[in-house]
């Protein structure tokens, strides 16, 4: 069975900073993987999505990905974060059949 | 607009009284799903339809009904809502590709009391 894992539930950064959120996937094939944002009162909304090619994928925002199959990665970067990319985000996997299998959530907090 | 429309957005209710949450979506997707969300297990997956008439168990379907008469509506029905189904719930599409993202409504926070 897929799972996915977000080892951290809450991270902190400084405005201006940089971030890097981690995504673990457990699947046997390459498995299209998605990161998603969840602004307070919101639904989710798709931030970027991979499924072959390069494995570096650009997404809204300024957001970035980088799928690493030796490690079974996926990690959502941003090298600068605004004030308004506070949110939940979270790390999708999609086997097939559209069983998607989400990660647990990174709680995003950001201070001036 | 494309959009999935979830109704109510809030509901408090009580024990044992059959509830409702309707979903709608007007992009024509053949995948719907619902999930709940919980604080520290993220979302989870109550149940999905991959067409009209076709729906199948999430990884936590118990308590709850759906149906699929219609392409774009997907309820969500609990025939005797308890207390553990406090949760937030969303309701989400998709055109059912596997490399296709999913389109969430904007949530609908249930309390049973």
């Amino acid at each position: 069975a897929q799972s996915v894992t977000q080892p951290d539930i809450h991270i902190t950064v400084s405005e201006g900073a940089s971030l890097e959120l981690r995504c673990n996937y457990s699947y046997g094939a390459t498995p299209y993987l998605f990161w998603y944002v969840q602004s307070p009162g919101q639904g989710l909304q798709l931030l970027l999505k991979y499924f072959s090619g390069d494995t570096l994928v650009q997404g809204i925002k300024g957001f970035e990905a980088e799928f690493k199959r030796s490690q079974s990665s996926f990690n959502l970067r941003k090298p600068s974060v605004h004030w308004s990319d506070a949110a939940e985000y979270f790390c999708a996997s999609s086997g097939g059949y559209q069983k998607v299998t989400f990660g647990t959530g990174t709680k995003l907090q950001v201070i001036p | 607009e494309a959009q999935v429309t979830q109704n109510p957005r809030y509901l408090i209710t009580v024990t044992g009284k059959k509830l409702t949450v309707t979903c709608s979506q007007n992009m024509n997707h053949e995948y719907m799903s619902w999930y709940r969300q919980d604080p520290g297990l993220g979302l989870r997956q109550i149940y999905y339809s991959m067409n009209v008439e076709v729906t199948d168990k999430g990884d936590v379907p118990e308590g709850y009904k759906v149906s699929r008469k219609e392409k774009r509506n997907f309820p969500l029905i609990l025939e005797s809502p308890s207390p553990n189904q406090t949760s937030l719930y969303f309701c989400a599409s998709s055109s059912g590709q596997y490399n296709s993202p999913l389109h969430f409504g904007n949530g609908t926070r249930l309390t049973v009391t």
